[in-house]
């Protein structure tokens, strides 16, 4: 299995600009989670999927924070506009119903 | 709310030293609990985990933790420590919510390995 795939791996761009994420869960799970990891605020929940269907948001820091998972398969998370307080590690995780959840390697966003 | 307080920020031994990283955790019912580890530049690694029966649970490279609910933790263990296991490692616990689990991490801990 190829495990949980994120792009792109890294990412710089300028204030204002528009910032789309990717991540491609391990076939046949079916939570997906997303996540950022800053040093002052550790590892944050952002928001998760289960079947498709977001079930808890109350982690995306505004409204310029938006995801969707339109198939099993795939998922996006999208900063619009980006700031520079947006530079962080996102990750994404996903799950088979076990409660583990299995991480992909991150993008390093960098917003200048 | 769940919570998880890992209070060593970091912490440096010895190669071939035993190692012991602390996590006390907040749940008000049977907790879900999971050590990763996040080497510098990747993401995170499953190191073991703990639903239920046994309190001492056998991970991967040699890593063990004990579940103790009277004192609310789950320390991570490992006999003889190596120098690739340098890197930085979470505690975390997970809530139940139908088929999916919510996971609330810890802060870290860091682990310097000297030779």
């Amino acid at each position: 299995d190829a495990g949980v795939i994120q792009s792109p791996r890294h990412e710089v761009t300028e204030m204002g600009q528009e910032v789309t994420l990717r991540c491609k869960p391990i076939s046949g799970h079916n939570s997906l989670f997303w996540y950022r990891q800053t040093m002052m605020r550790g590892l944050e929940l952002l928001i998760y999927f289960n079947n498709n269907v977001p079930i808890d948001d109350s982690g995306m820091p505004e409204d310029r924070f938006s995801a969707k998972m339109p198939n099993a398969s795939f998922s996006t998370l999208k900063i619009q506009p980006s700031e520079p307080r947006d530079s962080a590690v996102y990750f994404c995780a996903s799950s088979g119903g076990s409660e583990t959840q299995y991480f992909g390697p991150g993008t390093r966003l960098l917003v200048l | 709310a769940q919570s998880v307080t890992q209070p060593d920020i970091h912490i440096t031994v010895s190669e071939g030293a035993s190692l012991e990283l602390r996590c006390n955790y907040s749940y008000g019912a049977t907790p879900y609990l999971f050590w990763y580890v996040q080497s510098p530049g990747q993401g995170l690694q499953l190191l073991l985990k703990y639903f239920s029966g046994d309190t001492l649970v056998q991970g991967i490279k040699g890593f063990e933790a004990e579940f103790k609910r009277s004192q609310s933790s789950f320390n991570l263990r490992k006999p003889s420590v190596h120098w690739s296991d340098a890197a930085e490692y979470f505690c975390a616990v997970g809530a139940a919510a139908g088929t999916a689990s919510k996971l609330t991490f810890g802060t870290g801990t860091r682990l310097q390995v000297t030779l």
